[in-house]
This record gives structure tokens, sequence and C-alpha cells, in this order.
């Protein structure tokens, strides 16, 4: 199985604000499969990104995706206050598919 | 575009079976190249992979719940189910279901919630 770890766990920011998130797999995942959903409470996680770095349909432009093999990062240009949510990646390069523990991004 | 949509029963007695049905609408299962996948998510807790089903009918399943698990295409080509047997308080989630695939965004349901409580 292959284990994504997300950092930093919480992620304090203010809106205007450049974030950061890494998703760091135990093993290389091929670009097409990896994926990043951001979720509010009580809502079906939002696809932002897949294969690796293209954007979702309507998502816009502040949200980028990159890396390869075992690194990724999904970075926000400027926090707008709607941002503020949890994050998730997820692979579905082997079998087994496995999502990250998740980065929470918070109003500092 | 294709929708997906969650249904079953809400509350399930521990040690029987939890039964789901995912129905997809603009689009069929048996269209090539998409795997039609299983979700939950512990109250306050993250995502976990269930498993899923190939457009040729192939699965796999998380292997934590593999003793346990079916998923299978529905009498209706444009729905497909879960079933989780012997569950306990653990298997309480929301469930979701979602379309993969490498070259396409995914598509995911709203997620229903499962209790299991006697």
């Amino acid at each position: 199985e292959i284990v994504l770890t997300q950092s930093p766990a919480t992620l304090s920011l203010s809106p205007g604000e450049r974030a950061t998130l890494s998703c760091r797999a135990s093993q290389a995942v091929n670009s097409p499969y990896l994926v990043w959903y951001q979720q509010k409470p009580g809502q079906a996680p939002r696809l932002l990104i897949y294969g690796s770095f293209r954007r979702a349909t309507g998502i816009p432009d502040r949200f980028s995706g990159s890396g390869s093999g075992t690194d990724f990062t999904l970075t926000i240009s400027r926090l707008e206050p709607e941002d503020f949510a949890v994050y998730y990646c997820q692979q579905c390069g082997s079998s087994a598919w496995t999502f990250g523990q998740g980065t929470r991004v918070e109003i500092q | 575009q294709v929708k997906l949509q969650e249904s079953g029963p809400g509350l399930v007695k521990p040690s029987q079976t939890l039964s789901l049905t995912c129905t997809v609408s603009g689009g069929s299962i048996t269209s090539g190249g998409y795997y039609w996948s299983w979700i939950r998510q512990h109250p306050g807790k993250g995502l976990e992979w269930i498993g899923y089903i190939f457009y040729t009918g192939s699965t796999y399943y998380n292997p934590s719940l593999k003793s346990r698990l079916t998923i299978s295409v529905g009498m209706s080509k444009n729905q497909f189910s879960l079933k989780l047997s012997s569950v306990t308080d653990a298997d309480t989630a929301v469930y979701f279901c979602a379309r993969w695939s490498p070259t396409t965004e995914a598509s995911w349901g709203q997620g229903t919630l499962v209790a299991v409580s006697s």
C-alpha cells in the first residue's frame, strides 16, 4: 500500500497569503494518478486538481498542482476567504488507492 | 455531465449487512475506462478508500475491508452497489460513491450517512 503523508497537518494563514501543501508518497506515483480535493464541513470533497497538475472545471487559477515521483505540491497563490478548508491528496496509481490524512488551512 | 447519488438505509444494526446503491445519471457504468468506487469518512476524520469496480467488472478492495466487502454492478447498468457484512459501530460513516479515470475529472456523489446502532 502506498502511504501518502500530507504536511503540515494545519496551516494557519491570512487571506492574501500563499499556501503550499505537501503530499509525500511512500512509493513513486505516476503523475496521472495523483489528485487533490478540497472539503468543507458537511460537504463532499470537491475536485481541484487531477493528473497532478490539471485544474478541474471551474477551479480558479490561484490553485495549482505540481510534482512527480514521491513529492507533490498543491499551491494556492493568494488565499481567498472561501479557501479555508481541508485539503486531501489521493493516489489511484496502485491497485489499492489511498488518501493522505489531510491538511487543514485555517485563518490565522 | 455525470451525476452520482448514493441511497440506502441510514441505520443498520450491528452484525447486519450494510447495503448501499449508487445511481449514475448522464453516463453508463459499462462505458469504457472508468473506475466506480466507494469511499467513506468516519465522523470528524479523513477519507478512506473502500474499493472499486472497473467497467470490465473487475474489482479491488481495501485489504482492511476485503473479507466483508462486495462491490457489484446493479440490476440496472446505471447502478452499482456496496455490501459490507458484519458491521460494527466502527463502520458508522458518511459513504460516498465516485467515478474516476486517469484522464478525466473525478465525479462524486453527495454522500450518505450510515449509522450502525442497535
